[in-house]
């Protein structure tokens, strides 16, 4: 089974700064994807990075990159010059070669001015 | 155009009505999705469409209904919700996965419900 855990619940951060949130995972697949999605008050989930597994080049989008470590099975989040949009609660999932989701818990981002 | 559309954005009912909840995309996926949210938790798949056909349930009770009539278009019909119901529910849809890859999954915003 696969399960995804992002440890931190809350976390906060000084506008332009750069803040880092944790996700890991377990499965026993070698070929599976990984995303983050962002879900600002407003509701709409965003995608806003995705990893495939078989690329050792972290992805990056803009201010947004991953740290991924497949040996260890984390995929960090890290958000540069962080801006008060970027509040939201943001899901770390994972995917295999069905079109299934598994989600973490989710972490709780707030940008203080 | 990434975009999924749902209706209405909120409704309220009572535990004897009889509603139903739109999801619409024209991004030519061939997968679609309903999930259940409740606040600050993760969403919780409901069912999976795939060509039209329900391919997953995941265990959901009978008053909740899916129905896929096109490609583009999927429903939830709703009958004798009780309170505990109450949540987002979110629409997504995706390319169905081929050959090993994994797809993005697009979210609508939701319809917001409250049974009363």
């Amino acid at each position: 089974a696969q399960t995804v855990t992002q440890s931190q619940p809350e976390m906060s951060v000084q506008e332009a700064e750069t803040v880092t949130l944790s996700c890991t995972y377990d499965t026993s697949e070698n070929n599976y994807y990984l995303f983050w999605y962002k879900q600002p008050p407003s509701r709409q989930m965003i995608l806003v990075i995705r990893q495939e597994a078989y690329k050792q080049q972290n992805a990056t989008e803009n201010r947004f990159s991953v740290n991924f470590q497949k040996a260890a099975k984390s995929f960090s989040l890290k958000i540069s010059d962080s801006q008060l949009g970027d509040t939201a609660m943001y899901f770390c999932a994972f995917t295999n070669t069905g079109n299934q989701f598994y989600f973490g818990t989710g972490t709780s981002l707030t940008v203080i001015p | 155009d990434t975009e999924v559309t749902q209706t209405p954005k909120h409704l309220v009912m009572g535990m004897t009505n009889k509603k139903s909840l739109k999801c619409e995309q024209h991004m030519g996926h061939r997968a679609m999705y309903w999930y259940k949210q409740k606040a600050k938790k993760p969403p919780e798949l409901m069912f999976v469409y795939s060509y039209e056909k329900l391919s997953i349930n995941e265990s959901v009770p009978s008053r909740f209904s899916p129905e896929c009539p096109n490609s583009s278009l999927l429903n939830l019909h709703l009958h004798a919700l009780q309170p505990e119901d109450s949540a987002l529910y979110l629409c997504a849809s995706s390319r169905l996965p081929t050959s090993g890859t994994g797809e993005t999954q697009y979210f609508g915003p939701g319809t917001r419900l409250l049974v009363l």
